[in-house]
């Protein structure tokens, strides 16, 4: 079974330059999450889809930051104009009751803003 | 103060020794706990889930003290491949899963 796809997995971009994330959660699983990861940090939750609605997005700066999940499956993350302090790893994770709601995660998608 | 805290560390431990981490939660109203594993430049993982009796899987045990607030692993009989990050994983009432900063173990030969 593949598990959430993500992409992509390195970004170099200059400061006030747009940039966006897909993601791909496993077959089946309704829940998705975005999550933001500092160096030497625990995730932080930015925005929670069950299907195509954000159950919880009080964490996204919502001056900057968008997601959708279009059709409740693929989603994505887009940042502009993005900052110097929004380097970090960007980690997407699925769940699904079946699971037991373990979070499966992506290998992220790693953000340098300069 | 956070909702969950960890000891950063580093953990630096011999082969073959047993090590302890704890983790504290704030919120009284939590429902379930975890531990998920964080190799250097990869993705969090699912090591164990912690149950209100305690529970073992292998050489891994854990611990929920909901009096207290605080949840503990046991890693007994130390690998090298146990060097890692260990992240403390809370769910709320609203379902939220809210993740510790994490507590580096380093085993060494």
């Amino acid at each position: 079974e593949a598990g959430v796809v993500q992409s992509p997995r390195y970004k170099i971009i200059e400061k006030k330059q747009p940039v966006a994330f897909w993601c791909n959660p496993i077959s089946g699983h309704n829940t998705l999450y975005w999550y933001l990861q500092n160096l030497g940090q625990g995730p932080e939750l930015l925005i929670r889809y069950e299907n195509e609605e954000a159950v919880d997005d009080s964490q996204l700066p919502k001056d900057r930051f968008s997601a959708e999940r279009l059709k409740g499956v693929d989603s994505t993350l887009k940042i502009q104009p993005a900052e110097l302090g929004d380097s970090a790893v960007y980690l997407c994770a699925s769940s699904s009751p079946e699971s037991g709601g373990e979070l499966f995660f992506g290998e992220g998608s790693r953000l340098t803003v300069l | 103060r956070k909702e969950v805290e960890q000891d950063p560390g580093p953990f630096n431990v011999p082969e073959g020794a047993t090590v302890a981490f704890n983790c504290t939660y704030s919120n009284s109203a939590s429902q379930s706990f975890f531990w998920y594993r964080q190799d250097c430049r990869k993705e969090p993982k699912l090591l164990m889930s912690v149950y209100s009796s305690g529970n073992e899987d292998g050489r891994f045990t854990a611990q929920l003290n909901r009096a207290s607030q605080y949840i503990s692993l046991l890693i007994r009989d130390s690998k090298l491949s146990d060097s890692a990050t260990y992240l403390c994983v809370v769910r709320d009432s609203s379902y939220k899963l809210i993740f510790g900063s994490g507590t580096r173990l380093l085993v060494r030969p």
